[in-house]
């Protein structure tokens, strides 16, 4: 039960697009497609912005988008606006357990 | 709306014990699986436990087992996860969270509480 590998940190300026990685191995992120990304700003609870790999829920601009390859996945946000300034997680189902990344940090210069 | 809101957080001692409660609506609960997933001050998501929803199949990170037990009461639309032989590393705050599908393990949380925060310390 080891965590997805995420960069630590990401940044962009405004109108810029960046990618977050999230690596995990052929039991999770590779085994399935139940990759999911969450936005957390500080003190506040995590937010979904992508499941089933690339899927948005409604609400979530399509500034946002995951797609994956092998065992890694990636989320990219396009057009960087200043609130997308926060943390994010991947996500993958495991089998009979969920694993979460460490965590990327995203600042907006 | 759905809305998910835990309690029963607090300090505790060293190898002692706690119970959490989230209580849900807006949402047909005996249709879901339900997890909890904590977060240590500062650190990244865990995700704890999850339970099917007949509280038949019950699932838990390595790190809890045979220490934490998740149940749930459909009649009170309450999910509960008791704490026993509490850590300082199981100092976090401690979400409540649903999957995306009904029926399904597998998958996203679409709706999470607002947390709980449990401190472990002497």
């Amino acid at each position: 039960q080891s965590a997805l590998t995420q960069p630590r940190s990401v940044s962009g300026s405004p109108g810029q697009s960046v990618t977050i990685s999230c690596t995990g191995t052929s039991s999770d992120v590779g085994g399935y497609n139940y990759v999911s990304w969450y936005q957390q700003h500080p003190g506040k609870a995590p937010k979904l912005m992508i499941y089933d790999v690339s899927k948005r829920p409604s609400g979530v601009p399509d500034r946002f988008s995951g797609s994956k390859s092998g065992n890694t996945a990636s989320l990219t946000i396009s057009g960087l606006q200043a609130e997308d300034e926060a943390d994010y997680y991947c996500c993958s189902y495991a089998g009979s357990y969920t694993l979460f990344g460490g965590g990327t940090k995203l600042t907006v210069l | 709306e759905v809305q998910l809101v835990e309690s029963g957080g607090g300090l505790v001692q060293p190898g002692g014990s706690l119970r959490l409660s989230c209580a849900a609506s807006g949402f047909t609960f005996s249709s879901y699986w339900m997890s909890w997933v904590r977060q240590a001050p500062g650190k990244g998501l865990e995700w704890v436990a999850n339970i099917k929803q007949d509280g038949s199949e019950k699932y838990y990170v390595d790190s809890v087992k045979g220490r934490f037990t998740i149940s749930r009461d459909n009649a009170k639309n309450s999910l509960y996860l008791q704490m026993n032989s509490l850590r300082a590393e199981d100092t976090a705050v401690y979400y409540c969270a649903r999957p995306g599908r009904p029926g399904a393990v597998a998958g996203y949380f679409d709706y999470w509480g607002q947390g709980t925060l449990v401190t472990v310390s002497s």
